[in-house]
């Protein structure tokens, strides 16, 4: 059975820093085409999808946060952990880290299962 | 990039068929069989209900379908249950090695 689970502060402070642990269990970090996602949805929003990293350790984050993220993995303690810098209040939201697979052609298919997510609210 | 395009609110009483509209470019759905969808109950997890336009992962009702023509994708959910109230959103791979995901939409079983 694959799971996920984040964990990490639940409050933090406008400009800090926020770091993330995704720990999976199921599957391997260094299988070829798994990787694991991060997920944000505000309270009340629309999921929006924040980076991705895969066994080979190609990364991808979107463009409208890219220069604050940055993803990396543990293969060994099968961790997946995201930094995003500069908080601010806007950012508050639950994030969600999941299992990503990819086609055969390098192109991400679908995500899933989801961790249970973790509501981290930015505020001074 | 923007998000797809999904309408804000479906209903439907028991029994009957809804469908749910995805619209993107030519940049994602237009050109990729890599739409997906995901269901969302309050306070939950997104699950994944279809993936790559029209597949159903195991454990999935059939009355999930899903299906594209040109830049939208859409999701039709069959002989409606209550349990099918749920936020739905679709989620499609861009040209930019990205994803992308609609503003989803909120099912309401009347």
């Amino acid at each position: 059975q694959v799971t996920l689970k984040e964990s990490g502060p639940v409050l933090v402070k406008p400009t800090e820093t926020l770091t993330l642990t995704c720990a999976v269990s199921g599957f391997s970090l260094s299988h070829p085409t798994m990787g694991v996602s991060w997920i944000r949805q505000p309270p009340g929003k629309a999921l929006e999808w924040l980076a991705h990293i895969f066994s080979n350790d190609q990364k991808s984050y979107g463009t409208s946060l890219e220069s604050r993220l940055t993803i990396s993995k543990d293969t060994s303690k099968s961790q997946v952990v995201l930094s995003m810098t500069n908080m601010d209040p806007v950012d508050t939201a639950t994030y969600y880290c999941a299992r990503i697979v990819r086609d055969g052609y390098n192109r991400f298919s679908w995500v899933d299962p989801w961790g249970q997510g973790i509501l981290v609210t930015v505020s001074s | 990039q923007s998000a797809l395009t999904q309408p804000a609110s479906v209903s439907g009483s028991p029994g009957q068929s809804i469908t749910i509209s995805c619209t993107g470019t030519s940049s994602d759905v237009g050109t990729y069989n890599l739409v997906s969808w995901y269901q969302q109950h309050p306070g939950k997890a997104p699950k994944l209900v279809i993936y790559e336009v029209t597949e159903r992962p195991s454990g999935i009702s059939y009355r999930f379908s899903g299906s594209k023509s040109g830049n939208t994708a859409s999701l039709t959910i069959s002989g409606l249950q209550a349990e099918d109230e749920a936020d739905y959103y679709c989620c499609s791979y861009a040209t930019s090695r990205t994803l992308i995901f609609g503003g989803g939409t909120k099912l309401t079983v009347l």
